[in-house]
């Protein structure tokens, strides 16, 4: 299964933007692009996904690479409550019999 | 609110216990999954059930045993559990297990293994 690499933790600021990298070199054709996050105490919950074109929707905004090697979850203006820990999940298409998450990264957000 | 429900949310047993954790769903979906999430690691995918149908076991020891008596309703029943199965158990549903699905999670069962 293609591989997904993202930084352990990052800092922002509240109400600034954040963007979150997600490196995916191994990626094929049919991979969809999932992010999903955590936040403390709580299941993870789905943020977004796509395929080849840019998503949004009313938490954020994914950037696809036009390699799609690799893609960016923007969160346009962060909260405190934005505070979690982000999950870039590649899910085969045709074949998800549940995803496959990896360590994530750890976003704090600064008042 | 996730429409996911899971009960207890908390759960402390001996190695000789036999316990069961309940997972609810109100979306009405039809396949219901569940994850083991260990402190600093990954979640893991441990069962799948599509339609009440078991899919996916991954390689999880008899110790853990599913149930899925519809697509509401989804049991993980415990039994001589390790003090190693301490864990954050999480139920997910989701339409179906075509992809492009959304999974929606419950808020865990937090289980301790004395």
């Amino acid at each position: 299964d293609a591989k997904t690499t993202q930084p352990n933790s990052m800092e922002s600021n509240e109400e600034e933007p954040v963007h979150l990298p997600c490196n995916h070199s191994t990626i094929s054709g049919t991979d969809y692009i999932h992010w999903y996050r955590q936040l403390p105490s709580q299941g993870p919950e789905y943020v977004i996904h796509g395929l080849t074109s840019n998503v949004n929707n009313r938490m954020a905004s994914l950037a696809i690479a036009e390699d799609r090697k690799s893609s960016t979850l923007i969160l346009h203006r962060a909260t405190l409550r934005d505070a979690a820990v982000y999950y870039c999940i590649l899910e085969k298409r045709g074949g998800a019999d549940g995803l496959t998450f990896g360590k994530g990264t750890h976003l704090i957000i600064q008042p | 609110e996730t429409g996911v429900t899971q009960t207890p949310r908390h759960l402390v047993m001996g190695m000789t216990n036999k316990k069961s954790l309940k997972c609810e769903q109100h979306l009405g979906h039809n396949a219901m999954y569940w994850y083991k999430q260990s402190a600093k690691k990954p979640l893991e995918l441990m069962f799948v059930y599509n339609f009440k149908e078991q899919t996916e076991n991954n390689s999880v020891p008899s110790r853990f045993s599913p149930e899925c008596p519809n697509s509401s309703h989804l049991f993980l029943h415990l039994h001589t559990l390790q003090p190693e199965d301490s864990a954050l158990y999480l139920c997910a549903s989701s339409q179906g297990t075509a992809s492009n699905e959304k999974l929606f999670f419950g808020s865990g069962t937090q289980l301790s293994v004395l």
